[in-house]
């Protein structure tokens, strides 16, 4: 079946400016992932939904930092005022259960702040 | 707070077992390890978990010590595909916060 996936692929954006990046996870699971991987660096985990709400916020860096669920499936993470840190790949993963089952991971999203 | 200690980088020849340590003492009791890995520009890809046990499926084994601070994968028959970055994993207690740490890159040289 589909696995995860995320859109862009890449994104090239300049700083100050708004960005939205895209996850669908996997049908019917109801955990929800993201994380961001800096160069050289494992992943770094940013936020937790399960279903519609955010269970764990604790890993956003700051109030840029922003993320939806709306329908407890697709999410967006949203960066407002980018800043040349946050060039990362941001990676989504979803798994079927909270917290303690496999987590697939979709091939992530390079962004580029210029 | 939750950490893993990794290798930085590891060689293995084809067909050999390969054996990746990595430290977790700081484990609580309830958490399981996990260990994913992950092949360049792609997202990371879940090989094994455990909690107490050792653990064998199609993939890997993964010894556990008894104290659980320390865990083992073993890669019984390294081959070329199996190059890539090793992460092991544990989550922070109460939370959903995984932590990845650095990771072992794998090389399988023929």
């Amino acid at each position: 079946g589909a696995g995860v996936s995320q859109t862009p692929s890449n994104k090239v954006t300049e700083k100050g400016k708004y960005v939205e990046l895209r996850c669908d996870p996997i049908s019917g699971h109801t955990a929800l992932y993201w994380y961001r991987q800096s160069l050289g660096q494992g992943p770094e985990f940013l936020i937790y939904f399960q279903g519609t709400g955010a269970a764990d916020d604790s890993g956003l860096p700051n109030d840029r930092f922003f993320a939806v669920r709306p329908e407890g499936s697709v999410s967006t993470l949203k960066i407002q005022r980018t800043e040349r840190g946050d060039s990362a790949v941001y990676l989504c993963a979803s798994s079927s259960d909270r917290g303690a089952d496999t987590q697939y991971f979709g091939p992530g999203t390079r962004l580029t702040v210029l | 707070d939750a950490k893993t200690t990794q290798p930085t980088s590891m060689d293995c020849a084809e067909g050999r077992a390969a054996n990746l340590p990595c430290n977790h003492s700081t484990i609580s009791g309830n958490e399981y390890v996990y260990w994913y890995r992950q092949i360049h520009s792609q997202g990371p890809q879940y090989i094994i978990h455990g909690l107490k046990n050792n653990e064998t499926n199609e993939m890997a084994s993964l010894i556990i010590t008894e104290d659980r601070k320390s865990s083992t994968l073993i890669l019984p028959h390294a081959t070329l595909r199996d190059t890539a970055v090793y992460y092991c994993i544990v989550r922070v207690s109460g939370t959903y916060k995984y932590i990845f740490g650095t990771g072992t890159r794998l090389k399988v040289l023929a």
